[in-house]
């Protein structure tokens, strides 16, 4: 069974940081691409950014209200995904997803884990 | 960027109703686009993707079709677990976009 489960998040004041980590099981990590999609209180969903596959280099991309303060990383060993928020700001205040990448040359979305709230605030 | 608009924004169903959703992406994504349902306070679970193909352990009532810009999300007949939000989302390109939604509820 695929299963995601997210940790790190909390009360964390404007200009600090915080890290994520969405520890992983059941497929084999290094497969697959992996995303974190975040959701602000009361609103849509909103893509933060992807780290490929191994197969790919495990490169990132990143949407540009992140470029630069938030980086995704992935631990083999621990088969765990992790994202670094710097410079965080209230408008970064939202339930954090860790996502999995299907299989296939151009993934989609599958498995979602249950999300972790990042609140911004002083 | 390519936005996607989704419509309606919200309806009002009764249970037992055919329901249709339309996700339009502001330039062609080929078949690239996925379909989401999120309940209040949990996670997105995946419905559907390649716009048409349903996501293991999804039952067959969910539907999807469409290809390029114009895209429908079809519930044949909606039962009371069925009431939610439903997002698409394009993975044609980055960034990674969503719908704004619409939320189906209960008439």
């Amino acid at each position: 069974e695929v299963q995601l489960v997210e940790s790190g998040g909390g009360l964390v004041q404007p200009g600090g940081s915080l890290r994520l980590s969405c520890a992983v099981s059941g497929f084999t990590f290094s497969d697959h691409y992996m995303d974190w999609v975040r959701q602000a209180p009361g609103k849509g969903l909103e893509w933060v950014g992807r780290i490929r596959n191994k197969a790919n280099s495990y490169t990132t991309e990143y949407a540009a209200s992140v470029k630069g303060r938030f980086t995704v990383s992935r631990d083999a060993s621990k088969n765990s995904l992790d994202l670094q928020m710097n410079s965080l700001r209230s408008d970064d205040t939202a339930v954090y997803y860790c996502v999995r990448g299907s299989s296939g040359l151009v993934p989609a979305l599958d498995y979602w884990g249950q999300g972790t709230l990042v609140t911004v605030s002083s | 960027d390519i936005q996607l608009t989704q419509s309606p924004s919200s309806l009002s169903a009764s249970v037992g109703d055919r329901v249709t959703i339309t996700c339009r992406a502001s330039q062609g994504i080929d078949n690239y686009l996925a379909w989401f349902q999120q309940k209040p306070g949990k996670a997105p679970k995946s419905l559907i993707y390649s716009a048409s193909s349903l996501q293991s352990g999804v039952p067959s009532k969910f539907s999807g079709s469409g290809s390029g810009t114009d895209f429908t999300l079809t519930i044949s007949s909606l039962g009371p677990e069925d009431f939610a939000t439903y997002f698409c989302q394009q993975y044609k390109s980055y960034p990674l976009t969503f719908g704004g939604g619409t939320k189906v509820e209960i008439k």
